[in-house]
């Protein structure tokens, strides 16, 4: 089945800064790939995804790149601000061959923090 | 501005109690899932429904969890008897199904605030 890895597991940067989240899948037939923010206390959040049929999505600070080839893709966050404080997780969609249905594997996560 | 809603957001309850959580998913939305998260595990998938039926309940401990749809507009998920190791935030998320024709399926997830249930 569809295994995903997420890196760092801890982020730190300084207001201003980019921040650049990694993760890797297992399963090449996965063709979705979805962001979500969690902020403390709230559930997930999708923020942005992305299909297999494309390279590269932005969305104003947020972009995410797929190499489907390499197998990974990335969340890039320009310009960070504190509010941008949270534990993101990526997750590929899978589709499990016993059920006949997708359904999504996440990574672990990352806890964010910009410093003012 | 539609939404997920979960209640109780929060619960507190001794071992061996029964406990309900309910959600309300997104009106339109024919895909709910149960999740649960802790530090130790992340996310886990408990439970999935398409169409009100479930589709994938082998995250759910048998003996004691239980998850049903009633109808479109109600998810519940039942654990009795409660154990201290049931504690942590229990997700529901619900997604419309995009079936493109001839083309693949895609799953978006808008997860709900969440129930953080303590057994005591």
């Amino acid at each position: 089945g569809e295994n995903v890895e997420q890196h760092p597991s801890t982020l730190s940067v300084q207001e201003g800064d980019s921040a650049v989240i990694k993760c890797t899948y297992s399963d090449s037939a996965s063709n979705y790939f979805p962001w979500y923010k969690q902020e403390l206390g709230k559930g997930p959040q999708l923020i942005i995804d992305i299909r297999s049929n494309v390279g590269e999505k932005k969305d104003q600070r947020i972009a995410v790149t797929l190499n489907k080839t390499a197998k990974h893709f990335s969340l890039h966050i320009t310009e960070t601000q504190p509010e941008d404080s949270a534990v993101y997780f990526c997750a590929a969609l899978s589709f499990d061959r016993s059920g006949g249905y997708n359904k999504l594997i996440f990574g672990a996560g990352t806890r964010l923090a910009v410093h003012p | 501005d539609a939404r997920v809603t979960q209640t109780p957001r929060h619960k507190v309850t001794e071992m061996g109690q029964e406990v309900t959580m309910r959600c309300q998913p997104i009106l339109g939305h024919n895909t709910v899932f149960w999740y649960r998260q802790t530090m130790m595990q992340g996310l886990e998938l408990l439970a999935y429904f398409r169409n009100r039926a479930p589709l994938d309940d082998s995250g759910m401990p048998k003996d004691r969890f239980s998850a049903e749809m009633p109808d479109a507009t109600l998810a519940t998920l039942k654990i009795q008897p409660s154990e201290p190791r049931d504690s942590a935030v229990y997700f529901c998320a619900s997604g419309p199904l995009n079936v493109r024709s001839g083309g693949p399926s895609y799953n978006e997830q808008f997860f709900g605030p969440g129930t953080r249930l303590t057994v005591l």
